[in-house]
């Protein structure tokens, strides 16, 4: 079965440090990957996904995303995080023989500190 | 870009009536609309994958009778929660994906509708 770990509940990283998201997924063949960001009360905005080509994907708000085969990870990043990035971050995947099931990860707070 | 719209935002119900959730694509028609619902500091979890014109799939655990889910047009599906208790409220969650290249394409979210049962 299909399964998304985001192994961090929280992280805090100072404004203006780079910051690492983590998420590891298994699935059976190849995978879609996404990762969402939600604000408090509010719904999920998509903020990028890889689907095939570059293991890097750019996204929005200036997040990327690295696409590990071997290591079945989908660490996000930014090079330089701000205040308003605080947030619930989720990740997701959807095996590419399902339909249109997306099994999400249980979220890591990320809380910029000024 | 796509916009996906819930309707109530936050709704207050006694225990023991219903209420109904409405999910519209405002700019887009969608096949396929799915509810998840979400427990405070919890991921998203999927109720329902719900198909314009037939009857919605639901996950595991999750009480068709209880949960009444209609996809009536190609951008308007209602999630209808019957005979709601305490333990029904959580934030309420639709998503719905645009008719499209296969499954490539990403779901657009609502807003989500905050219930509480007293």
């Amino acid at each position: 079965a299909q399964s998304v770990a985001q192994p961090e509940d929280q992280v805090n990283v100072a404004e203006g440090n780079p910051l690492t998201v983590k998420c590891t997924y298994s699935v059976s063949g190849n995978p879609y990957l996404f990762w969402y960001v939600q604000y408090p009360n509010r719904g999920l905005q998509f903020l990028l996904k890889y689907i095939t080509g570059d293991n890097l994907v750019k996204g929005s708000y200036g997040f990327e995303a690295e696409f590990n085969k071997s290591q079945t990870s989908f660490h996000l990043k930014k090079p330089s995080a701000l205040v308003s990035d605080s947030a619930l971050y989720f990740c997701a995947v959807r095996a590419t023989y399902r339909d249109d099931k997306i099994i999400f990860g249980k979220g890591t707070r990320l809380h910029i500190l000024p | 870009g796509a916009v996906v719209s819930q309707h109530p935002s936050r709704v207050i119900c006694k225990s023991g009536t219903s209420v109904k959730i409405e999910c519209r694509s405002l700019d887009f028609q969608a096949t396929t609309m799915f509810w998840y619902r979400q427990f405070p500091k919890q991921s998203l979890m999927l109720m329902a994958t719900s198909n314009e014109g037939s009857k919605a799939t639901y996950e595991q655990g999750v009480e068709k009778d209880k949960f009444l889910i209609n996809h009536a047009s190609l951008t308007l599906s209602t999630l209808t929660v019957t005979s709601a208790h305490p333990e029904d409220s959580s934030f309420y969650i639709c998503s719905a994906r645009p008719r499209g290249p296969g499954l490539a394409s990403e779901q657009y979210f609502g807003p989500g509708t905050r219930l509480t049962v007293t």
